[in-house]
């Protein structure tokens, strides 16, 4: 069954640990994304990467990192240093050739 | 600097009623336009492009680049349309992808 798998679904943490969301893909898209997605602020871009070992920051990086090691994984670290980290994380993967994106399910993260 | 302006956050129409979706944009190069769509429960899905031109479940936009403008609309709403809306932007030679605020509609009976 080809697709995105986000894990893990629900996650909680206290404040100041670093936490980490995995996201695979077995679509052998080139290109991955995350993003946040809170109430009254539609989707804002955390990071994308369009090429193994290559990623671009987007509109909202601080706080957060990631690595693009392998074609089909692309796991996103939320750090203490995010002040806001209480949010709902999706992940999302496209073809270079083509413009649909394909969304995972999404992680909800809850800090404590 | 690209971005995508969805104005209203709530939308409520009638079964059978025309709706419109509004959205701007803001981008120095040439633009590739999307509407995506998450049904209750469901994962955020393409609903259209601009560069197909085609209709999907009734719904059209049109790329207008002098009002940099790709507004979404359907002239009969079903209840089935019911949803969240989201206008996406993206640079024809560039990855970077962004959404608007997102538009809920509401089609009511």
């Amino acid at each position: 069954d080809g697709g995105i798998t986000q894990s893990p679904k629900y996650l909680f943490r206290k404040e100041g640990q670093n936490v980490t969301l995995s996201c695979e893909q077995n679509l052998n898209h080139d290109a991955m994304y995350w993003y946040r997605q809170d109430p009254g602020q539609g989707l804002r871009l955390i990071y994308y990467s369009q090429i193994v070992n290559d990623f671009q920051k987007g509109d909202i990086a601080e706080g957060y990192s990631v690595s693009r090691e392998k074609k089909e994984s692309f796991p996103l670290t939320v750090t203490s240093a995010q002040k806001n980290p209480t949010a709902f994380y999706l992940c999302a993967s496209r073809a270079l050739s083509a413009g649909e994106l394909f969304f995972g399910e999404g992680s909800r993260l809850t800090v404590l | 600097a690209q971005r995508v302006t969805q104005p209203e956050k709530l939308l409520s129409v009638f079964k059978g009623a025309p709706v419109e979706l509004k959205c701007n944009y803001s981008y120095s190069g040439s633009p590739e336009l999307f509407w995506y769509v998450q049904y209750s429960r469901q994962r955020l899905q393409l609903l259209l492009r601009h560069i197909s031109r085609e209709s999907i479940k009734g719904f059209t936009a049109d790329l207008n680049k002098g009002e940099t403008s790709f507004h979404l609309k359907k002239p009969f709403a079903q209840e089935e349309d019911s949803a969240m809306y989201y206008c996406a932007l993206s640079g024809r030679y560039d990855y970077k992808l962004s959404f608007g605020a997102g538009t809920t509609v509401t089609v009511r009976a």
